[in-house]
């Protein structure tokens, strides 16, 4: 079966500094990755995505992933966070189950950006 | 324009009555999902819908039933509604590809008192 994993349900972190956000997997299959974004009373929108190639993967404000096979693991990571980067991160894995394609969410992380 | 939009935003009602929630996408996209989000933020998938053919029944209680008039509408409606039902409900569309990026609406906060 699969599942994915977000050790840390709550990050604070002052601004401006760095911050990572764990993300772990587990899949019998070859899944693809997603980082998706919910800020307060919305609905989620795509940070970046993993589906083959370079395992360093640049998304939208400055967020970036890097795919680690051997430790299942898609850590995603910003060098310097701002207020407006408060928000919940979920991270996802795509996969074909017998012969429908299906979306597996983790449980979230909450980021709060400390001014 | 919007592209996945959901009617209401708030719903507010009492236990028992019967509820609708609207989907609409104007993406082109030929795979609709309900999801639901509960009061710690976990996500998870009710529905799937591809073409206007059911694809994904997770354990959902019958009393939810999801209805595709057309590959651009997927609704869901509600019965016998209970407390446990209190939660935030996202439609979202994609390609059919498991590639491709999930939209998701604004979500609709369900209150049942």
């Amino acid at each position: 079966a699969q599942s994915v994993t977000q050790l840390d349900s709550q990050v604070p972190v002052f601004e401006e500094a760095p911050v990572e956000l764990r993300c772990n997997y587990s899949s019998s299959v070859s899944v693809y990755l997603f980082w998706y974004v919910q800020y307060p009373n919305q609905g989620l929108q795509l940070l970046l995505k993993y589906l083959s190639g370079s395992t360093l993967v640049k998304g939208i404000n400055g967020f970036e992933a890097e795919f680690n096979k051997s430790q299942t693991s898609f850590h995603l990571r910003k060098p310097s966070v701002h207020i407006s980067d408060t928000a919940e991160y979920f991270c996802a894995v795509s996969y074909r189950k017998t012969s429908y394609d299906k979306v597996i969410f983790g449980p979230g992380t909450s980021l709060s950006v400390i001014p | 324009d919007t592209a996945v939009s959901q009617t209401p935003k708030y719903l507010v009602t009492q236990m028992g009555n019967d509820k609708s929630i609207k989907c609409e996408q104007n993406l082109g996209h030929d795979t609709m999902y309900w999801y639901k989000q509960d009061s710690k933020k976990f996500l998870k998938i009710m529905f799937s819908y591809n073409n206007k053919e059911l694809i994904i029944n997770e354990t959902v209680p019958n009393r939810f039933s999801p209805k595709s008039p057309d590959k651009a509408h997927l609704n869901l409606h509600i019965n016998s509604l209970e407390l446990g039902d209190s939660a935030v409900y996202f439609c979202a569309s994609s390609q059919v590809s498991r590639t491709d990026t999930q939209y998701f609406g604004p979500g609709t906060r369900l209150t049942v008192l």
